[in-house]
């Protein structure tokens, strides 16, 4: 599978646009793009995911580029409560494919937001 | 809908004694996942269920532990006998066949004496 590598920490103004950075320079054409969070001791939540169109949801916007070696997730207006470690992971899209169901977790960037 | 629900919230208990952890999946996801979480190690994928049945266990430590799925709406991890480098924080995860997000529930703190 490809790993993914991200900058170990980022601040961010409250109100400003985060834009988190990930590198996925071996992502294979069947792995898909996605993004957690984990609020400290809570259990980390799912933000969004995507192939190569960029994908916006409620709560963020995902930004993969042409060759989809790297993508960003952008936070648009970031609060307070947006604190959190951000994990990027590439994982095939197939479910028969063994390493479907084996989502690994890196080290993520811890994102801080003040006021 | 209530989520992935994990008890107990906070297990504290003596080397030697076993420790069962529980999960119950939000209805209908047909994935479950057991991940623990330390400092040292992150994240890291134990055993994930399909349709009740264990699909991949490799990340499981060692002998001492165990995962069962005996319906689609309960799981449990237990550990016997438990050791203080079992302490940790474990959380369960449910999901859809298919690309969706995994949900995951709010964790069970382990403190092994």
């Amino acid at each position: 599978d490809a790993k993914t590598t991200q900058p170990p920490s980022m601040d961010c103004a409250e109100g400003r646009a985060a834009n988190l950075p990930c590198n996925h320079s071996t992502i294979s054409g069947n792995e898909y793009v996605y993004w957690y969070r984990q609020i400290h001791s809570q259990g980390p939540q799912y933000i969004i995911h995507g192939l190569k169109n960029n994908e916006t949801n409620e709560m963020a916007s995902l930004i993969i580029t042409e060759d989809r070696k790297s993508s960003t997730l952008i936070l648009p207006h970031a609060t307070l409560r947006d604190t959190a470690v951000y994990y990027c992971i590439v994982r095939p899209g197939g479910v028969t494919t063994d390493s479907w169901g084996k989502l690994q977790f890196g080290a993520g960037t811890q994102v801080v937001v003040t006021p | 809908d209530a989520g992935v629900i994990q008890s107990p919230r906070h297990e504290v208990t003596e080397m030697g004694q076993e420790v069962t952890l529980r999960c119950k999946p939000i209805s209908g996801h047909d994935y479950l996942f057991w991940y623990r979480q330390t400092m040292m190690r992150g994240l890291e994928l134990l055993i994930y269920f399909n349709n009740n049945v264990p699909i991949d266990d490799s990340g499981m430590p060692e002998d001492r532990f165990s995962a069962k799925m005996p319906n689609a709406s309960f799981s449990t991890l237990k550990i016997q006998p438990s050791e203080p480098r079992d302490s940790a924080v474990y959380f369960c995860a449910s999901s859809l066949t298919g690309n969706y997000g995994y949900t995951f529930g709010s964790g069970t703190r382990l403190t092994v004496v």
